[in-house]
């Protein structure tokens, strides 16, 4: 079946640095892709989308990009804020509409 | 626009117990989910619905039941509370009409606590 592994947190960054959350998908023909962003204490919300290979996403500053050749779709941020804080959970979406997610990373920014 | 609300945000049960989770969405989707987040085990996939009248076993549906009667809301039922439930559950919903991509739209959660 589908599935998706993303890299175990947590991530910790001073603020500023650079980030890359890395993501690989297995999936049948070619579903969407998603980054899911979950505050503390909240829902998730959808950071960032991509819907067909090579297409990028972006968001707040984070982009990703749908690498069909690499099945991946990394999440990358130039200048993380302590404001960037949160699980970020990876997720694709075939024919079925039942997504299967990542276990979710866990960022810390330090100030 | 209120998008997926969940009632209660927070609840603490005794073993055996009953309750129900309500999940009302105002968007006019098709799908929607129950999960559960637990630490370490992201989020699992307890039952879902692709319409009206309609429901399915998700990863975990053991211990809990559910009703779609209206479209715009989703029922989560636990019939005798066990520990192991305690957890925040997460209410879902999706379109699912002309060229849908799937993505979801998250409650805010509702935090169960058995004991």
């Amino acid at each position: 079946g589908d599935s998706v592994t993303q890299m175990e947190g947590p991530v910790t960054l001073s603020e500023e640095a650079f980030l890359t959350i890395n993501c690989t998908y297995t999936a049948t023909g070619y579903p969407s892709l998603f980054w899911y962003v979950q505050y503390p204490g909240e829902g998730l919300q959808l950071l960032l989308k991509a819907t067909k290979a090579d297409d990028k996403g972006s968001n707040k500053g984070f982009e990703a990009t749908y690498r069909k050749e690499t099945t991946s779709f990394h999440l990358e941020k130039g200048s993380v804020q302590v404001s960037d804080s949160a699980v970020y959970f990876c997720a694709s979406s075939g024919g079925s509409y039942i997504p299967t997610f990542g276990r979710g990373t866990s960022l810390i920014v330090h100030p | 626009n209120a998008g997926v609300t969940q009632t209660p945000k927070f609840r603490v049960l005794k073993t055996g117990q009953s309750m129900t989770l309500l999940c009302a969405q105002d968007m006019n989707h098709e799908y929607m989910y129950w999960y559960r987040q637990d630490p370490g085990m992201g989020l699992r996939l307890i039952h879902y619905s692709v319409g009206e009248g309609t429901t399915a076993k998700g990863e975990v549906p053991d211990g809990y039941n559910v009703s779609r009667l209206k479209k715009q809301n989703f029922l989560l039922g636990l019939e005798s509370a066990a520990p192991s439930q305690t957890s925040v559950y997460f209410c879902a919903s999706s379109y699912a009409g002309f060229n849908p991509t799937g993505e979801l739209f998250f409650g805010e959660g509702s935090r169960l606590t058995v004991l």
